[in-house]
């Protein structure tokens, strides 16, 4: 069954730093999003992406975040100066006739 | 008000036992639905949809409700291995590529 891949699967990283996240998103599938779910809470949308754009982002995803597709396979997620307060499990997800997740990366800023 | 609310839990039954979900959205906009179930650290993963007929898979009966804007999930016969979080999601946009609502979920223990 075709899967979506990240990585790294554990990330630690120190508070002001810079991080990407990488998944493989489903090679037949258009649509790509990320998810964050913070311990204890509830997984929250960060923002789709379709045809090469963003096709709809959340409040959360400010300009610490960037997403990028840069070749046919990858699909990042940048997070610049990272804060405490993301810390969180990041979701990449890829969607054609049906969302398919990833296994996420355990992001800790320390 | 939350967007999808449930409530969080634990649900602690023993094996055998019937147990029932509840869930509510607040956007009536909402056009599709399902539960997920996420097992602990690990992603969701669909459960299975939800329907306005209901429909029902295996042990599991999923029900709508759109004019009180309300979603149920009723698990049979519980196994231990149904021990996980059930998350209730709704979409706005297309049920296939719009982005996932999700509850916080509902913990189950099933124990033996």
């Amino acid at each position: 069954e075709p899967e979506v891949t990240q990585t790294p699967s554990h990330q630690v990283t120190q508070m002001g730093q810079e991080v990407i996240l990488r998944c493989v998103p489903i090679s037949n599938h258009l649509y790509f999003y990320w998810y964050r779910q913070i311990l204890g809470q509830k997984v929250e949308f960060l923002v789709s992406f379709y045809n090469n754009e963003i096709s709809e982002k959340s409040e959360i995803f400010d300009d610490q975040f960037s997403v990028e597709r840069p070749d046919g396979s990858n699909f990042t997620l940048k997070i610049r100066s990272t804060k405490l307060e993301d810390s969180a499990m990041y979701f990449c997800a890829s969607s054609e006739a049906g969302y398919t997740f990833g296994s996420g990366t355990r992001l800790t800023v320390v | 008000r939350k967007e999808v609310e449930q409530d969080p839990g634990p649900f602690n039954v023993p094996e055998g036992a019937t147990v029932a979900f509840n869930c509510t959205y607040s956007n009536s906009a909402s056009q599709s639905f399902f539960w997920y179930r996420q097992d602990c650290r690990k992603e969701p993963k669909l459960l299975m949809s939800v329907y306005s007929s209901g429909n029902e898979d295996g042990r599991f009966t999923a029900q709508l409700n759109r004019a009180s804007q309300y979603i149920s999930l009723l698990i049979r016969d519980s196994k231990l291995s149904d021990s996980a979080t059930y998350l209730c999601v709704v979409t706005v946009g297309s049920s296939n590529t719009g982005k996932l609502i999700f509850g916080q979920g509902t913990t189950l223990q099933v124990k033996p």
